[in-house]
């Protein structure tokens, strides 16, 4: 089955302490890309990538680090969360065809929670 | 810059009735127009875009959108509204001239029918 999968799906963690979000996708996209999702301010990117070793910032990057080592995985790090960094994140992933116009598939969603 | 505008956080409507979730943009150039709809506890889903040609499109579900480039809008669109349709509706524009396949969301429109 075609998905894009994140781990954990749910996370409460303590202000400076360092985590890490997986993304993987089975669909040999090329693209991926990180959101986050709060009330009223709809989705926002904070990183994404184009291909292995080409990622580069989106609007919202500040307090986060990606990394694309491999075609499949994009994990999202956060190394030293914040309160205000308490959201819902989405992974996403497409081709980029030659018009660049193809739908990006969304993971299930990571509900990250920092006291 | 790019902006996406969803006039309304919420729309009810009764089952059975014709349903509209509506969208303005603001972009440089011509723009790719995509919808996603997002069920409880669940990532996006693709329903439909808008890259060319035909300024009506048909999508999953049974959902359409009209693109009217004087207005600036990308409206959703159902004849008949289902429970089922229940769900929170985002708009999304990629303005053409980007290389990567960037999307720019709105704050979405939660969609009720009424049975």
């Amino acid at each position: 089955e075609a998905q894009v999968t994140q781990n954990p799906r749910y996370l409460i963690t303590v202000t400076g302490k360092k985590l890490t979000v997986t993304c993987s996708q089975n669909m040999n996209h090329e693209y991926m890309s990180w959101y986050r999702q709060d009330p009223g301010l709809g989705l926002r990117q904070i990183y994404y990538s184009m291909n292995v070793e080409v990622t580069d910032k989106g609007d919202v990057p500040e307090g986060y680090k990606v990394s694309r080592k491999e075609k499949r995985n994009f994990p999202l790090i956060l190394e030293s969360p914040s309160p205000n960094q308490t959201s819902l994140y989405f992974c996403a992933s497409s081709f980029l065809g030659a018009s660049g116009t193809d739908e990006q598939y969304f993971g299930p969603g990571t509900r990250l929670t920092v006291t | 810059a790019q902006s996406v505008a969803q006039p309304e956080d919420q729309v009810n409507v009764a089952e059975g009735n014709p349903l509209t979730v509506k969208c303005t943009y603001s972009v440089s150039g011509n723009p790719y127009l995509f919808w996603y709809v997002q069920y409880p506890n669940r990532g996006l889903q693709f329903l439909l875009k808008y890259i060319t040609g035909d300024n009506l499109v048909k999508g999953s579900y049974g959902f359409e959108a009209e693109f009217n480039k004087s207005q600036t809008s990308f409206h959703l669109k159902k004849p008949s509204a289902l429970v089922s349709d229940s769900a929170l509706y985002f708009c999304a524009v990629r303005p053409i001239q980007t290389g990567a396949n960037n999307l720019f969301f709105g704050t979405g429109t939660r969609l009720t029918v009424i049975p």
